[in-house]
């Protein structure tokens, strides 16, 4: 089973700051993503990334960078938070495209 | 904008019945449509997928049957049990491509 952790499980900050969630991969896999999870929106994809330095933007990148140092790990930035990314954000991984992909267990995120 | 829609947006059935949950595309180019399910405070998890190769996928209980002139898709559990409550989401990708795009859900109680 593959295995995806993310940190930290809950965040609060405040309007205008500076957010970085992280997200790590154990699996060897080549593909991981950034989801937020909103009622009545499903999942929505922020960045995505095919191995270490490759960064593709997703559907709703606006406010958010993302950076894959490495194989395993995937960060999420967020510079200038706002209460409009009050949010749960899952990250993602897969061996290859179309493939079975591997949640972890998610970051509450609140901005104030 | 490509668009995974679901209806109905929630479904009670109770238990041992067939319940039946919606979806339907725009995209012509969408040939990968997995089915994740998501437990109340738990991550998605891959549950069914199907390819435009085959009408019909079949894993226990659960069936997917695709048309493809319609670009519609529905996935039928029978014989439900309490424990298939959650939210379904059907979610479709482009040809070539990482992407996933997912609806926005469908949640399901299944009462004893």
């Amino acid at each position: 089973e593959a295995a995806v952790t993310q940190s930290p499980r809950n965040k609060v900050t405040v309007t205008g700051g500076n957010v970085t969630l992280s997200c790590r991969q154990t699996n060897s896999h080549n593909y991981m993503y950034w989801y937020r999870q909103d009622t009545g929106h499903g999942l929505r994809l922020i960045h995505y990334s095919y191995g270490a330095g490759n960064l593709q933007i997703g559907d709703v990148p606006d406010g958010y960078k993302a950076t894959r140092t490495t194989q395993e790990d995937f960060f999420l930035l967020l510079e200038l938070a706002s209460p409009s990314q009050t949010s749960l954000y899952f990250c993602a991984s897969s061996e290859t495209d179309q493939d079975t992909q591997y949640f972890g267990p998610g970051t509450r995120l609140l901005v104030l | 904008q490509q668009q995974v829609r679901q209806s109905p947006q929630s479904l009670t059935v109770w238990e041992g019945e067939t319940a039946i949950l919606n979806c339907s595309y725009e995209d012509s180019t969408f040939d990968y449509f997995p089915w994740y399910w998501q437990f109340p405070r738990e991550s998605p998890a891959l549950l069914i997928a199907i390819r435009p190769v085959s009408n019909k996928k079949e894993d226990g209980r659960f069936t997917i049957f695709f048309n493809k002139r319609e670009k519609k898709l529905s996935l039928h559990i029978t014989d439900s049990q309490p424990g298939d409550s959650a939210t379904y989401f059907c979610a479709a990708s482009p040809s070539g491509s990482w992407q996933l795009i997912f609806g926005s859900g469908t949640q399901l109680t299944v009462m004893p």
